[in-house]
């Protein structure tokens, strides 16, 4: 049972403009969040994390917003650089439980 | 700082045999160890939970007689895949957590295991 999905498995952005990476869930018991970045044959990275009552996190050009009544989550890279290319895997935290999403894979075409 | 390494970053073994896969936290303890598998184009799978000085704890359908994890130091847990399949071919990756930092993980760069 797949508690955390992200339903694009794909997205392409143009350089310049705002990449938005959505993740779902399902556990209303998660309380923390957290996006990965990940590059082929490498360990994620971690990039920013938000906590349950917290509805918006913001770091450089990376904000995370959380709305828990939909129990969904999103990722805004804006401006989105060719650099940003990757894998990103959001995850949701209960207790010692780690759960990640399948992943979304990211391609910003210069 | 929190950098956590992987050895070897790629081993090609022989059906039957074992591969031992070491994960280290650099410059912090980690009480507290992860590891995954993820298969092509699919999802982080976590395969066990280890803590230091006590036996690793077992995502269900992992066979723990089969992966058998080892938590020996604050800075030290191995991954042992015992008589390899080929189907035990993936990228392993472990993480390790931090007490300061609880909600964190930081991720090893993953072992690619090819088993022929």
């Amino acid at each position: 049972d797949q508690q955390v999905k992200q339903n694009s498995p794909s997205l392409s952005v143009q350089e310049g403009r705002i990449s938005i990476l959505n993740c779902d869930y399902t556990n209303s018991m998660f309380d923390y969040f957290l996006w990965y970045k990940k590059y082929p044959a490498e360990g994620p990275t971690f990039l920013i994390s938000i906590s349950s009552i917290k509805d918006k996190n913001e770091d450089g050009r990376f904000t995370v917003f959380l709305n828990k009544s939909a129990k969904h989550l999103s990722l805004h890279i804006v401006p989105s650089q060719p650099g940003d290319s990757a894998v990103y895997f959001c995850a949701a935290m209960f207790g010692n439980q780690f759960y990640f999403g399948t992943g979304t894979s990211l391609t910003v075409i210069p | 700082g929190a950098v956590v390494s992987q050895h070897p970053s790629w081993v090609i073994c022989k059906s039957g045999t074992s591969v031992k896969i070491e994960c280290r936290s650099l410059d912090f303890q980690a009480t507290t160890m992860f590891w995954y598998r993820q298969f092509p184009k699919q999802s982080l799978m976590l395969m066990a939970t280890s803590n230091e000085g006590s036996k690793a704890t077992y995502e269900q359908g992992v066979e723990k007689d089969k992966f058998l994890i080892n938590h020996a130091s604050l800075t030290l847990s191995t991954l042992t895949v015992t008589s390899a399949h080929p189907e035990d071919s993936s990228f392993y990756i472990c993480s390790a957590r931090r007490e300061v930092s609880y909600n964190e993980q930081f991720f090893g760069p993953g072992t690619r295991l090819t088993v022929l």
